[in-house]
């Protein structure tokens, strides 16, 4: 039973420039959540897909945008980037229909460095 | 408001002995839940065990239980028997239900246990 993947594992880019991330869910399951975890921090929620739509979002600019496909898997897109913008990005899968005991699991994570 | 508080930045234990993790949470909806995740090093966020905020018991799962005091919004995580693949960070987390039903999670700042041969 194949978990949660993401890729790429490490990522450098430059202020301004744009970057997408990608994330497959554990088998099974239809939604996907983005988090971003700052050096020394808990993880911050950026957004939740489900049936492609995005169904929620959490306190971070228009910079942050999110797709999800047909087969469930999602996409993290920056655009101009900031230095700020470095972290750990995460990706949880879950199912729709669990409601507030379905437990999010999460990939290993994408390190993205701004330079 | 922080909505989970998370006050100890780091915990020693000695092998094989139990330790609690401190976490404290803020809400006014009667219906939540209560996550803990282990983070190694290697960065993925490992599900450890789930309170529910109608459960009549407290959650245990191998050698993690979940101290679960509702009056005092506390979900303190006991983890018995310590090993050293037990260093990591800890996070306690928290689920409200959301108006759109997306239930994200919400987490504290984390504490880093060390486990000491």
């Amino acid at each position: 039973d194949a978990g949660v993947t993401q890729s790429p594992t490490h990522l450098i880019k430059t202020r301004g420039q744009q970057v997408t991330l990608r994330c497959s869910p554990k088998s099974g399951h239809d939604t996907v959540s983005w988090y971003q975890q700052a050096l020394g921090q808990g993880p911050q929620f950026i957004f939740q897909y489900y049936e492609e739509e995005e169904r929620q979002r959490g306190n971070f600019p228009d910079r942050f945008s999110g797709h999800q496909f047909p087969n469930y898997s999602s996409e993290l897109n920056v655009n101009a980037l900031l230095l700020g913008d470095s972290a750990l990005y995460l990706c949880a899968s879950s199912l729709a229909s669990g409601g507030l005991t379905d437990t999010q699991y999460f990939g290993p994570g994408t390190r993205l460095t701004v330079l | 408001a922080q909505k989970i508080t998370q006050t100890q930045p780091g915990m020693f234990v000695q092998e094989k002995e139990a330790v609690t993790l401190d976490c404290t949470y803020d809400t006014s909806d009667p219906s939540y839940g209560l996550f803990w995740y282990k983070q190694p090093s290697s960065g993925e966020m490992i599900f450890l065990i789930y309170q529910g905020s109608y459960d009549q018991q407290n959650a245990t799962e191998g050698r993690y239980s979940l101290n679960f005091q509702k009056a005092r919004k506390s979900a303190n995580l006991v983890i018995s028997a310590s090993q050293l693949g037990d260093s990591a960070m800890y996070f306690c987390a928290m689920r409200e239900p959301g108006i759109t039903g997306a239930n994200n999670l919400f987490f504290g700042t984390g504490t880093r246990l060390t486990v000491i041969p």
